[in-house]
């Protein structure tokens, strides 16, 4: 089982739906979730981390954290072609504290 | 623009030459972390540095040496590599080593 799992999709979503990214983890104990967008042949941008169980908002993204089922995802609402990228999640498992560990990213695609 | 800064964006080398890679942050933090990403996949865990002193060695062949000559900068040695070592190199840092990552634009490197 690989400790952090995404569907590779792609994901198609129309201009202006909600996206919904998921993404879920092996470890019990792992503490802090990050959101990364990847643009194709760029670096990874940081957009979203989430410590604590629930919801957490900043502008049309939203991360939400479910530590009982070990499920992280983030909802970007409004969506825009200018967010088809690869959305990668992330977690520092427990025992892991400078060592963050990535899912393989899913690809959103995002039609006018 | 991000506020990792690395260079060279790109660079083709033989296997024979020695090289070196470079990254910059002037944002305070104290951990930097290399990754090597290869194309569709997730970035992979090199190596990290914490207030200067290696911390983390993902098992990296000695023909990478990490360097770390102060709390800005982060180098990395490149000698007589391997085909297979072509990818995106990618540095980032974190205010400390539980905090999220920041990552610069990266170096696209090909070895001939």
């Amino acid at each position: 089982q690989k400790e952090v799992e995404q569907n590779s999709g792609p994901l198609s979503v129309p201009e202006g739906a909600i996206a919904s990214l998921n993404c879920t983890y092996s470890d019990r104990g792992s503490q802090s979730f990050f959101w990364y967008r990847q643009y194709s042949g760029k670096s990874p941008e940081l957009i979203m981390f989430i410590y604590s169980n629930g919801d957490k908002e900043d502008g049309r993204f939203t991360a939400q954290l479910n530590k009982a089922s070990q499920y992280v995802s983030l909802l970007i609402r409004d969506s825009q072609p200018s967010d088809s990228a690869t959305y990668l999640c992330a977690a520092r498992l427990s025992g892991g504290y400078q060592k963050v560990t990535f899912g393989i990213g899913t690809k959103l695609q995002v039609i006018p | 623009d991000t506020e990792v800064t690395q260079t060279p964006k790109h660079l083709v080398m033989g296997m024979t030459n020695k090289k070196s890679l470079k990254c910059e942050q002037h944002m305070g933090h104290r951990a930097m972390y290399w990754y090597k990403q290869k194309a569709k996949k997730p970035p992979e865990l090199m190596f990290v540095y914490s207030y200067e002193k290696l911390s983390i060695n993902e098992s990296v062949p000695s023909r990478f040496s990490p360097e770390c000559p102060n709390s800005s900068l982060l180098n990395l040695h490149l000698h007589a590599l391997q085909p297979e070592d072509s990818a995106l190199y990618l540095c980032a840092s974190s205010q400390d080593g539980g905090q999220p990552q920041h990552f610069g634009d990266g170096t696209r490197l090909s070895i001939l």
